[in-house]
């Protein structure tokens, strides 16, 4: 595998559910981050992890997203009691070290939709 | 903090003809420039980034950026484009730390 694989790539939920959307990155990659796209906007940092440490998390959007990387391997994004407005492209990417000399590659993202 | 405006949301282009797509940026620190291009339905794959040095950096499909400290800019440009560059182009801006602040996208629309 020579890209970054996020799993689903679409879901569909009701108001109120909750979901959780998988990241793989690419092997030898140990920094991880998740971002946020809604239509018409750019990316939306999330939160990254370097290994199986969080290190920034301030800009999850509320107490009901949340993210772990248990192993320093897949990164899963959970959002509880989602919300309409919760609909969005949730993308995943990584990089080997800081980020700058190398750019990150980005997974094709989950599509959530919330009805 | 660092910010980044893309100042057109679309731009149409015949084929063949050159284009340049517009970026701004705010920063009270130096910074590091990177374009990315996101095809339909697919995840962003980075065009070219400036990090230091040259002022012009170049892609292997024929884009090119200019860094403009002065003017705070990064615009990019093609000079003949094709059918296949239709897409939506993201610029976006990194300080020494680990996240990007992207601009709105610019959708550019190659018109045969």
């Amino acid at each position: 595998d020579t890209g970054v694989s996020q799993n689903p790539r679409h879901k569909i939920t009701k108001r109120g559910q909750n979901v959780t959307f998988r990241c793989d990155p690419i092997s030898e990659h140990n920094r991880l981050y998740w971002y946020r796209q809604t239509l018409g906007q750019g990316p939306e940092f999330l939160t990254y992890f370097q290994n199986e440490a969080q290190l920034e998390k301030s800009r999850l959007l509320s107490d009901r997203f949340s993210a772990e990387r248990p192993k320093g391997s897949f990164s899963t994004l959970e959002i509880q009691r989602t919300e309409q407005g919760d609909s969005a492209m949730y993308l995943c990417a990584s990089s080997v070290g800081g980020l700058a000399n190398y750019g990150y590659t980005f997974g094709s993202g989950t599509r959530l939709t919330v009805v | 903090a660092q910010s980044v405006t893309q100042l057109d949301s679309q731009v149409p282009v015949f084929e063949e003809a050159p284009v340049e797509l517009r970026c701004n940026y705010s920063s009270s620190v130096s910074v590091y420039l990177f374009w990315y291009v996101q095809y339909p339905n697919q995840g962003l794959q980075l065009l070219l980034k400036y990090l230091s040095g040259s002022t012009l950096v170049e892609s292997i499909n024929g884009f090119e950026a200019e860094f403009n400290k002065s003017q705070t800019s990064f615009h990019l440009r093609k000079p003949s484009v094709h059918i296949s560059d239709t897409a939506e182009y993201f610029c976006a801006v990194s300080a020494p730390g680990n996240q990007f602040y992207f601009g709105t996208g610019t959708s550019l629309t190659v018109i045969p």
